[in-house]
């Protein structure tokens, strides 16, 4: 089946507006996650859904930051008012949630590289 | 603060040596610990991954080591391929929920 996908792939923005990015899991993959990889550095998680809620928010950088999934499956996470440091790459991956103490695999999209002008 | 420490921050290996790639972490709670590759303009992609019970796994040419009492573990890729030459993750995570990822290793296989 289809892997992870993530649009727009690339997103070039100026400072202070607002950004979409979405996220496409895998179907039947109930746990969905966003991170934030800046250029040489390591992946920033950002937040984690079980089904459609969010029980670890503790990622985001600011409330300039949200993120919401419906339906169980597409995800959402949107930047408001946009800063030259949000620049970066935003990776989205799911997983197959097993039983507590079971870390399933987490299975990658592409990314959304985001330009802030 | 930086849940998972990674080392070093680049590797430069010849074609069919051993790379070396080492993690360490604070958390007993942590129970997985998985090694991701990632190419260029690609996501990460899962590569091998290990549970604190045990203190190595071998998958072909790739191995963890795992030293619950230290608090480290490495990833050990022998027979290194130019093909290996990727970034490489390691991470660690509390029943699969937050995912804690180090901050990369840039490895570059020479022919």
């Amino acid at each position: 089946g289809a892997g992870v996908s993530q649009s727009p792939s690339n997103k070039v923005t100026e400072k202070g507006k607002d950004v979409e990015l979405r996220c496409d899991p895998i179907s039947g993959h109930t746990a969905l996650y966003w991170y934030r990889q800046s250029l040489g550095q390591g992946l920033e998680f950002l937040i984690y859904f079980q089904g459609n809620s969010a029980p670890d928010k503790s990622g985001l950088p600011s409330d300039r930051f949200s993120a919401e999934r419906t339906g169980g499956s597409v995800s959402t996470l949107t930047i408001q008012r946009t800063q030259q440091e949000d620049s970066a790459v935003y990776l989205c991956a799911s997983s197959q949630s097993g039983l507590a103490g079971t870390g399933g695999e987490q299975f990658f999209g592409p990314g959304t590289r985001l330009t802030v002008l | 603060q930086q849940q998972v420490k990674q080392s070093p921050q680049s590797l430069i290996v010849q074609k069919g040596g051993i790379s070396i790639i080492n993690c360490a972490y604070e958390n007993t709670a942590f129970d997985y610990f998985p090694w991701y590759q990632q190419f260029p303009g690609k996501g990460p992609a899962l590569l091998i991954a290990i549970r604190p019970d045990v203190s190595e796994k071998k998958e072909g040419r790739f191995t963890i080591s795992f030293n619950k009492s230290a608090k480290q573990f490495s990833l050990h890729i022998m027979d290194s391929q130019p093909g290996d030459s990727a970034t490489y993750f390691c991470a660690a995570s509390i029943s699969g929920n937050q995912f804690y990822f180090g901050t990369g290793t840039s490895l570059t296989v020479i022919p």
